[in-house]
C-alpha cells in the first residue's frame, strides 16, 4: 500500500485480556519495527524484524509481549494478560533493507481498563 | 533511561517568530533524525544527519549535528501555524543503528 497501515486504530480492553495489534507495512519494505509511545513520551523501541525473523526483540518489556511476521510482510503484536500500564499508542514503522528511513503508521491506541 | 534530552518541552510563539529547539545527550550517535508528529498520527521524518558538524536546511528549518555527534538543534525561521506539532529527535547508537532512541519531544504551538 501507499503507507503503513495499522489496525485497529483504537482498542479498549479489560485488564487481563489478550490483545492483537496488526501492522501492514509498505510493499517491498523488508524491515519492520514496533515502538510504544506513552502519553507525554517519545516512542520507545520494542522489536525489529528483518524479513520473517526478529533481529532484535530487546525492547519487549516482558514475556507477555510477543510479535510475529510469518510471511515477511504483515506483523502482529500480541499482548497477553494486559495490564493498565500497557495503555499506550503502539506504532509500527517500515523501511527498505539497510535504509534508516522509517515510515510510521498512525498507531494503534490501546486502553486497558 | 532517556538518552536524549529535548528542550524546551513546550513552546508557544506567534507567527513570524524564530525559534530553536535542542536535543542533547552524553552518548555518541552514528546518526540523528528529527521527526514531526501531529495528534493522532505517527512521526514523519524531516531529516537525517550523520556527520559531526553537519548542517542541513529544509525550507525554513535548519538542522545542525554537533561536532561530537552528541547533540543537535533545530532552528525554525519565521514560524507559521502549519509548523505546529511535536518535534522529536531520535538517535541511532553505533552498535544498534536500527533501534532509534527518541527524546520526549518539544511541543510547538504557533498562533496566528
Amino acid at each position: 500500500g501507499a503507507g503503513v497501515s495499522q489496525t485497529p486504530s483504537n482498542k479498549v480492553t479489560e485488564k487481563g485480556k489478550y490483545v492483537e495489534l496488526r501492522c501492514d507495512p509498505i510493499s517491498g519494505h523488508t524491515a519492520l519495527y514496533w515502538y510504544r509511545q506513552s502519553l507525554g513520551q517519545g516512542p520507545e523501541f520494542l522489536i525489529y524484524f528483518q524479513g520473517t525473523g526478529a533481529a532484535d526483540d530487546s525492547g519487549l518489556p516482558n514475556d507477555r509481549f510477543f510479535a510475529v511476521r510469518p510471511e515477511g510482510s504483515v506483523s502482529t503484536l500480541k499482548i497477553q494478560r494486559t495490564e493498565r500500564g500497557d495503555s499506550a499508542v503502539y506504532l509500527c514503522a517500515s523501511s527498505r533493507f539497510g535504509a534508516n528511513v522509517l515510515t510510521f503508521g498512525a498507531g494503534s491506541r490501546l486502553t486497558v481498563l | 533511561t532517556q538518552l536524549l534530552e529535548q528542550s524546551p518541552q513546550f513552546l508557544s510563539i506567534q507567527e513570524g517568530e524564530n525559534l530553536t529547539v535542542y536535543c542533547n545527550s552524553s552518548s555518541v550517535f552514528s546518526s540523528l533524525q528529527w521527526y514531526r508528529q501531529e495528534p493522532g498520527e505517527g512521526p514523519v521524518l524531516l531529516v537525517t544527519v550523520v556527520t559531526g558538524g553537519e548542517v542541513k536546511k529544509l525550507k525554513r528549518l535548519t538542522f545542525q549535528f554537533g561536532d561530537a555527534r552528541k547533540d543537535s538543534s533545530l532552528h525554525i525561521t519565521a514560524a507559521q501555524p502549519g509548523d505546529t506539532g511535536l518535534y522529536l529527535c531520535a538517535g541511532a547508537l553505533p552498535d544498534s543503528g536500527y533501534a532509534l532512541n527518541f527524546g520526549k519531544g518539544t511541543s510547538l504551538l504557533v498562533t496566528p
